[in-house]
């Protein structure tokens, strides 16, 4: 079993849908972290978190420490969303762990 | 620079060749990390600094593999050696901190033929 996983792996929406991502992590954590990769390649930090939830614009994230689950959701969704979103947890030291990525693809 | 600097953005090299790899992080920035993206792959964590603390080597693959980073700003990722299963996006990230989000740089594409 994978340390982190996400679900779905791919996504296919249309623009406009209420989208969520979802990440479960089956160790102790102590920060979680989401990103957001372009097509491109490049890399943006959309979030960290180690309890509750952040609201960035149309970007919302939440997490159970309990469940060790985290979900992001993105509103009124627009195909300049689409990309592969990592969730990634710290358990110990600085070392993250990766989940493998959810491809998101938003139609216009 | 404003932000995550990373150089050269694309390295050829022939088997058996040493490289380095080079990170400029934010100005301020007291964290930084290395990472790769092997082609199809997820990331993984390869080395973390903290200040003047002693680094995080434990992302390293193998022996071959070594960083620094010199006056608390630059890092350099040297591989030694290098074979094809080195070949990856080698993505440089710094943060403030170690609680706060991290700015990743474009990365450095290493081709190993």
């Amino acid at each position: 079993k994978n340390e982190v996983e996400q679900s779905p792996q791919n996504l296919t929406a249309q623009e406009g849908e209420f989208i969520t991502i979802n990440c479960s992590y089956s160790v102790g954590i102590s920060a979680l972290h989401w990103l957001q990769q372009h097509p491109g390649g490049g890399i943006v930090s959309l979030f960290m978190l180690s309890s509750g939830k952040k609201k960035h614009g149309r970007l919302i994230a939440t997490i159970n420490i309990q469940e060790k689950h985290s979900s992001l959701h993105i509103t009124a969704s627009h195909p300049r969303d689409s990309a592969v979103y990592i969730c990634a947890v710290r358990s110990g030291g600085q070392n993250f762990v990766f989940g493998p990525g959810t491809r998101l693809s938003v139609l216009p | 620079g404003a932000g995550v600097s990373q150089s050269p953005s694309n390295k050829v090299t022939e088997k058996g060749k040493d490289v380095e790899l080079r990170c400029d992080p934010i100005s301020g920035h007291t964290a930084l990390y290395w990472y790769r993206q092997s082609l199809g792959q997820g990331l993984e964590f390869l080395i973390y600094f903290q200040g003047n603390s002693a680094p995080d080597k434990s992302g390293l693959p193998s022996d071959r593999f070594s960083a620094e980073r010199t006056g608390g700003s630059v890092s350099t990722l040297t591989i030694q050696r290098t074979q094809q299963e080195d070949s990856a996006v080698y993505l440089c990230a710094s943060s403030h901190g170690t609680a706060n989000i991290q700015y990743f740089g474009a990365g450095t594409r290493l081709s190993v033929l």
